[in-house]
């Protein structure tokens, strides 16, 4: 258990709508980050915060957005979803930028 | 653009000899490298890291090997057992200033009793 918890841990739902997915990083982490995970495809880093400000981006559609909260929680919303959307969404948390990385054990999201 | 590339997606070795995982890159300011191990329907975790100022760095079974000339690392587990049978990923950054960690694809390891 890596101290880090994602939810839902699945979710279905159907092209066109929209979804949140959650994250709650390690006690003492300030640093989130989140990546997707598409079949036979390696973790592409979508947006990272720091203390509730966004630090890093990758390739995040402009229908993806994210924040972190005061309390540190981050949100990954996701919205006009395509079914090319369906894939493994990692959060991953550390205790500054650059430190070592603890990921969530994911949240499995399927479009259809 | 993939930055951290895994050409091999699988290997198979047989319990008690060398597993040898392999790690190439393209962008050579990258100063601090990962792996990482993913069983099914969990979470990547923490595996080994080296800088860049080391060429070699161990942790019991596992050393990771930096060869920087090559933009090559390489994960070696001697000697590899039934429960090294896993996804592995190679993660790469740049600094101290909190940039992204860029991933490699994955290796799926199988480790035959």
């Amino acid at each position: 258990d890596s101290g880090v918890t994602q939810t839902p841990k699945h979710l279905i739902t159907a092209t066109g709508q929209r979804v949140t997915l959650r994250c709650s990083p390690r006690s003492g982490d300030l640093s989130v980050y989140w990546y997707q995970q598409s079949l036979d495809q390696g973790l592409q880093f979508l947006i990272q915060y720091y203390n509730g400000e966004e630090r890093a981006k990758g390739n995040i559609l402009e229908r993806f957005s994210a924040q972190q909260f005061p309390d540190l929680h981050s949100e990954l919303n996701l919205s006009s979803l395509e079914l090319g959307d369906s894939a493994l969404y990692f959060c991953a948390s550390s205790v500054i930028p650059q430190e070592t990385q603890y990921f969530g054990p994911g949240t499995r999201l399927l479009v259809l | 653009d993939q930055q951290v590339k895994q050409n091999s997606p699988s290997l198979s070795v047989q319990e008690g000899r060398i597993s040898i995982l392999n790690c190439d890159y393209t962008n050579s300011m990258f100063d601090y490298f990962l792996w990482y191990k993913k069983y099914p329907a969990e979470g990547p975790t923490f595996l080994i890291s080296i800088s860049s100022i080391k060429d070699k760095n161990e942790d019991g079974r596992f050393t990771v090997f930096l060869n920087k000339s090559a933009k090559h690392l390489s994960l070696h587990i001697v000697p590899s057992q039934p429960g090294d049978s896993a996804v592995y990923f190679c993660a790469a950054t740049r600094g101290n200033t909190g940039n992204q960690f860029y991933f490699g694809t994955g290796t799926s390891l199988t480790v035959i009793p």
